[in-house]
């Protein structure tokens, strides 16, 4: 069975500091996995996505995620944080079988001034 | 513009009243999926549907019924059973590829509460 993991239910960074999202996964077939955005009483958007090939995965809004395998990671990153990115984000990976999304807990990010 | 519509955003449920959640779409997808959203713990899969006239059973599917009799359409009933319905709904739909990469694109998501 698939399972997610997101290190840190809430993460707090400045603005212009790093932003570094984790997610491990574990996954009895090749995995496919997903980052998705919600804002405040939204639904998701599609950050970014690794299926195969390229294991650095450029997203919108200047986000990127890089698959690990080796650490069944697809942690996220973003060099500088904008008061814009301030919402929850959540990793999926894809389930084996039919289509179905097994999402993590969610990281809800703060931007300070 | 194509998308995925939900209605109402807001919706309030009396004891022991069923209520029924509106999901269209217009992206000419075959699958589409329901989810329930509480804090700290992410999505839950409800039901989903792959085609007109089938679907099947998520990870939290009691108190919870569906329909899928046109593909634009999969209304999700919340039943009287279901003790704890308070919670934001997603619905979602994708395409059925032969992979498990399809993407699933996502609604603006209804509140439920209860009276």
């Amino acid at each position: 069975a698939q399972s997610v993991t997101q290190l840190g239910s809430h993460v707090s960074v400045s603005e212009g500091a790093l932003v570094l999202l984790r997610c491990n996964y574990s996954s009895s077939v090749p995995p496919y996995l997903f980052w998705y955005v919600q804002y405040p009483n939204q639904g998701l958007q599609l950050l970014l996505k690794y299926t195969t090939g390229a294991t650095l995965v450029k997203g919108i809004n200047g986000f990127e995620a890089e698959f690990k395998k080796s650490e069944t990671s697809f942690h996220l990153t973003k060099p500088s944080a904008h008061m814009s990115d301030a919402a929850e984000y959540f990793c999926a990976v894809s389930s084996q079988g039919a289509q179905k999304l097994v999402f993590g807990q969610g990281t809800r990010l703060t931007i300070n001034p | 513009d194509g998308g995925i519509t939900q209605s109402p955003k807001y919706l309030f449920r009396k004891e022991g009243q069923n209520v029924t959640l509106s999901c269209e779409q217009n992206l000419n997808h075959d699958a589409m999926y329901w989810y329930r959203q509480d804090p700290g713990q992410g999505l839950r899969l409800i039901y989903y549907s792959q085609i007109v006239n089938d679907f099947q059973k998520g990870d939290i599917a009691e108190g919870y019924s569906v329909s899928r009799e046109k593909k634009e359409s999969f209304p999700l009933t919340v039943t009287s059973a279901q003790k704890n319905p308070t919670a934001f709904y997603l619905c979602a739909s994708s395409i059925v590829g032969s992979s498990r990469r399809e993407t699933q694109y996502f609604g603006p998501g209804t509140r439920l509460l209860v009276l």
